[in-house]
C-alpha cells in the first residue's frame, strides 16, 4: 500500500528565505506524486505533480520538487518565500490499481512566513 | 477558474436531518469522482469512490448508509449525510480526474463544503 510521510507539521521561514517542505513516500510500484496547497477555508490547488520523465518538476508560484527514487523523497522547494505562500501544503501519492485517481495524503505541513 | 465545483460551500443543519452536497465537473466528464473528509487541522481522508451508473465504493470504516453517494451523470456526484450528528461536522471535498494523469491531465479538487451540525 502507498503512504506518505511529511516531516514537520509546521515550518517557519522569513520572507525571502528558502522554503523546504519534506515528503517521503512508500510505494511498491512507480509512484505518481503530487503537492497540493490549501489556503484557509478553501479546497486544494495543485502545485505540481510527478508522473514519469524528468525528476525535477516545476510548478506554479515558483515551487518545484525533485523526485528521488533512491531516497523515496519528493521534497518541495521555493528559492524565496513570499508572504502569500503561507498556507497548508499536502504531499500525496496515487494509489496503484485505481487509474492513479485515488490519492493518499500526508498529514500536511503548515508554512508560516514572517516579514 | 475551478473545473470542479461543489455546492453548497457552507451548510448548517440540525441534528437528525439530512444534507446533500453536490460535486460537479464543469468542463469534462468524470466517470469516477472521489469524496474526502477533512477534520480541522488534519489531512484529507478518502471516504468513498463515486462511480457513474453504479454503486459507490466505500473505504473501511465509512458507513455507507450514513454517507449516501449518487453519481447520477458524468458530471455530477452527490454526497448525502443522513441523520446528521454533530460529529459529522467537517470539511468535505470531492475530486475528479480530467483525462489521464499520464497524459498530462490532472486530478482536480472542488472548493470543499463546510458542514456544521447543530
Amino acid at each position: 500500500a502507498q503512504s506518505v510521510t511529511q516531516l514537520g507539521s509546521h515550518v517557519s521561514v522569513s520572507e525571502g528565505a528558502l522554503v523546504l517542505l519534506r515528503c517521503n513516500y512508500s510505494s511498491s510500484v512507480p509512484p505518481y506524486l503530487f503537492w497540493y496547497v490549501q489556503y484557509p477555508n478553501q479546497g486544494l490547488q495543485l502545485l505540481l505533480k510527478y508522473t514519469t520523465g524528468a525528476t525535477l518538476v516545476k510548478g506554479i508560484n515558483g515551487f518545484e520538487a525533485e523526485f528521488k527514487k533512491s531516497e523515496t523523497s519528493f521534497h518541495l522547494t521555493k528559492p524565496s518565500a513570499h508572504m502569500s505562500d503561507a498556507a497548508e501544503y499536502f504531499c500525496a501519492v496515487s494509489v496503484a490499481g485505481t487509474g492513479f485517481q485515488k490519492l493518499v495524503f500526508g498529514t500536511g505541513t503548515r508554512l508560516l512566513v514572517s516579514p | 477558474g475551478a473545473v470542479v465545483s461543489q455546492h453548497p460551500s457552507r451548510v448548517i443543519c440540525k441534528s437528525g436531518t439530512s444534507v446533500k452536497i453536490e460535486c460537479r465537473s464543469l468542463d469534462f466528464q468524470a466517470t469516477t469522482m472521489f469524496w474526502y473528509r477533512q477534520f480541522p487541522k488534519q489531512s484529507l481522508m478518502l471516504m468513498a469512490t463515486s462511480n457513474e451508473g453504479s454503486k459507490a465504493t466505500y473505504e473501511q470504516g465509512v458507513e455507507k448508509d450514513k454517507f449516501l453517494i449518487n453519481h447520477a451523470s458524468l458530471t455530477l456526484s452527490t454526497l448525502t449525510v443522513t441523520s446528521a450528528h454533530p460529529e459529522d461536522s467537517s470539511f468535505y471535498i470531492c475530486s475528479a480526474r480530467s483525462g489521464t494523469v499520464s497524459s498530462g491531465n490532472t486530478i482536480y479538487f472542488g472548493e470543499g463544503s463546510w458542514l456544521t451540525v447543530v
